[in-house]
């Protein structure tokens, strides 16, 4: 079966430093993935897309990795600061435009 | 990136009795999507809706239950119909942006319903 799972354990980390959220998949080939920061009671809120034939791909401080190979996302943030804490989504899709999430991770970033 | 005015925000309903939540985009799009968050659970997909066809039901989702409209191409509803507590979740709209240039997805605020 199709599977998205990202840590489900808190992260937390001390301000400043660089926070690393994995997402691994199964049973996908996905033509791109997705991140997206959700804040309690919120909508997610789209933050980075990286396409299968990508990489790297970085928006200010937020860096994405994409591994078609490993089936792997890695999501950093440099720099962290508390207004970073929030829960942070994997999203992907197999085929069309429907997208599929995983569980998220927590992030908290203490001063 | 579009803009999503979804409501009601939230609501409080009685078990038997059903619920319509409206989603209104600032611009033209092809697809909507409906989604369901349980509480501590991510996202998951109930249907895309296309206008001026029928909506497409994800495994485990009813129209019966879960009646969509897509009227035109900046409007959709989704209702929960028939309720009972294990309904109580929040109901997320969701469309596409930047077309096939793909710019990520833009969600509504979401509806928080809570059935007793």
């Amino acid at each position: 079966s199709q599977k998205i799972e990202q840590n489900s354990e808190a992260l937390n980390i001390q301000e400043g430093k660089t926070a690393t959220l994995t997402c691994n998949y199964t049973n996908y080939s996905p033509a791109y993935l997705q991140w997206y920061r959700q804040d309690p009671g919120r909508g997610p809120v789209f933050l980075l897309l990286i396409r299968e034939n990508e990489k790297e791909k970085r928006k200010e401080r937020l860096k994405v990795t994409f591994d078609t190979t490993l089936k792997q996302s890695l999501f950093h943030i440099t720099a962290s600061q508390p207004a970073d804490s929030a829960t942070y989504l994997c999203a992907l899709s197999n085929s069309g435009y429907a997208l599929n999430f995983g569980k998220g991770t927590s992030l908290l970033v203490t001063p | 990136s579009a803009v999503i005015s979804q409501k009601p925000s939230r609501d409080i309903c009685q078990r038997g009795t059903s619920l319509t939540i409206q989603c209104q985009v600032d611009s033209q799009v092809t697809m909507m999507f409906w989604y369901r968050q349980q509480p501590g659970q991510s996202l998951t997909l109930i249907a895309t809706a296309n206008q001026g066809s029928e909506a497409t039901y994800e495994s485990g989702f009813v129209i019966d239950k879960f009646p969509i409209s897509r009227p035109n191409l900046t409007f959709s509803t989704l209702t929960v119909s028939n309720m009972s507590p294990e309904d109580s979740s929040i109901y997320l709209c969701s469309v596409v942006s930047g077309g096939v240039n793909l710019s990520g997805y833009t969600f509504g605020s979401g509806t928080r319903l809570t059935v007793v």
